[in-house]
């Protein structure tokens, strides 16, 4: 399965710690989106990358969210001094550049905040 | 800013009955627009798209959705839903001068009855 891969599924952690997660998309996709979503929402946009550069941020994405994509590759999302409100499902998708594409989703991965 | 508004958070109804899942967006420029499907355990998956052309456009596993421009409009349909269509619904609008991001409803879940 070539699909986009995220890590990990589930994650557990204290107020204040940090986390990072990580997705892998699809191999041949330029464009990586990382979205929120929670309980009885749609996903919600944070930022986007096309290549390695990360083209767009939601006012969303507060100073404690940063999201990299060396290389062009895989994509890493860390937060940093975790709350309470930031108890998710973070989503990643891919898409190809130009042309008439949605995105292939990942399963996301899935944040409790304690 | 763009927004979409799903008419219909819970939707029950019995196999063999028509479906028709409501979506208005706001935005008046040049837009895609998207549904995506999210059934009980997997990850969101693109059910059909809209880009150019005729309104009237054909998904996956019988979904065909219409583009009302002058209504705001790309409500999804199902001449006879099966037991199977069970999932969540999410109607999305990327629009012209968006960037590459892709904006979402909040979703409706559909629950059909055997």
């Amino acid at each position: 399965d070539t699909g986009v891969s995220q890590d990990p599924r589930h994650k557990i952690t204290k107020r204040g710690q940090n986390v990072t997660f990580r997705c892998d998309p699809i191999s041949e996709h330029n464009r990586l989106y990382w979205y929120r979503q929670t309980l009885g929402q749609g996903p919600e946009f944070l930022t986007y990358f096309q290549n390695e550069a990360q083209l767009e941020k939601s006012r969303l994405l507060s100073d404690r969210f940063s999201a990299e994509r060396p290389k062009g590759s895989f994509s890493t999302l860390e937060i940093q001094r975790t709350e309470q409100g930031d108890s998710a499902m973070y989503l990643c998708a891919s898409s190809p550049t130009g042309g008439a594409h949605g995105y292939t989703f990942g399963s996301g991965t899935r944040l409790t905040v304690v | 800013a763009q927004s979409v508004s799903q008419h219909n958070h819970h939707v029950i109804l019995s196999e063999a009955a028509s479906l028709e899942l409501g979506c208005n967006y706001s935005y008046g420029g040049t837009v895609n627009l998207f549904w995506y499907v999210q059934y009980p355990g997997q990850h969101l998956q693109l059910l059909l798209k809209y880009f150019s052309g005729d309104p009237l456009v054909k998904g996956i596993k019988g979904f065909e959705a219409e583009f009302i421009k002058s209504k705001f409009s790309f409500n999804l349909r199902k001449p006879s839903v099966q037991w199977s269509d069970t999932a969540e619904y999410f109607c999305a609008v990327r629009a012209d001068t968006g960037g590459f991001k892709t904006i979402f409803g909040a979703g409706t879940r559909l629950f059909v009855k055997a």
